[in-house]
């Protein structure tokens, strides 16, 4: 069965960094584009960022543009979110999730998500 | 950027009622917009894709419609399980994805 699971999530101070992790397993990762979507507390879902299953396209949500970058590494089913110059408002849950249509270079819809891993900037 | 406004915010309804979500678009999305079940602690759940079509696992009793700018998820009969926040997310505005502020399906 499909399984994601996040890591990396802590509690950072505003200006740090932090590198968060999506092991994949229970299907072919290296031929689906990936997602990370994040939910503030009390807030609803947010898009953050999309990878293309072959790597060669990434897009990003305006909110984070030139702070987060999207990565893979389709030999170990890994997918990461490194984020920068964090601010209070990047305090959130963090997950990563499976597009639903293989071998595509834009999204379509999410089929399968993982737990989350909370995010907190706070000095 | 295609911005998803969903009413209302809060539903407080019985088990076994009947539950109709909207979903209004600011601009046509044609058909592509999907639906989400969401609990606490839990990961999100693709309920419907291309506003009518289930996703495999998905109970008969939840149903999408609509087209352009307006959308309905309807849950037929309420189970106890489905008391959650409902989100609609639309793909035709691509880049971004945008989903809608949720709606609330709660116990009365």
């Amino acid at each position: 069965q499909v399984q994601l699971v996040e890591s990396g999530g802590g509690v950072v101070q505003p200006g740090g960094s932090l590198r968060l992790s999506c092991a994949a397993s229970g299907f072919s990762f290296s031929s689906y584009g990936m997602h990370w979507v994040r939910q503030a507390p009390g807030k609803g879902l947010e898009w953050v960022a999309f990878i293309r299953y072959d790597e060669t396209s990434k897009y990003y949500a305006d909110s984070v543009k030139g702070r987060v970058t999207i990565s893979r590494d389709n030999s170990k089913n890994m997918l990461y979110v490194q984020i920068n110059s964090l601010r209070v408002e990047d305090t959130a849950v963090y997950y990563c999730a499976k597009d639903t249509v293989s071998a595509s270079g834009i999204a379509y819809y999410l089929d399968f998500w993982g737990q989350g891993t909370l995010v907190t900037v706070s000095s | 950027e295609i911005v998803l406004t969903q009413s209302p915010a809060t539903l407080s309804l019985s088990p076994g009622e009947r539950a109709t979500l909207s979903c209004r678009a600011s601009q046509s999305v044609r058909s592509y917009l999907a639906w989400y079940q969401h609990k606490p602690g839990q990961a999100p759940r693709l309920l419907i894709y291309d506003a009518s079509n289930r996703a495999p696992g998905i109970p008969a009793r939840f149903s999408g419609s609509g087209s352009g700018t307006d959308f309905t998820l309807t849950i037929s009969s309420l189970e106890p399980e489905d008391f959650a926040v409902y989100y609609c997310q639309q793909r035709s505005g691509w880049p971004p994805l945008t989903f809608g502020g949720g709606t609330k399906v709660e116990i009365k």
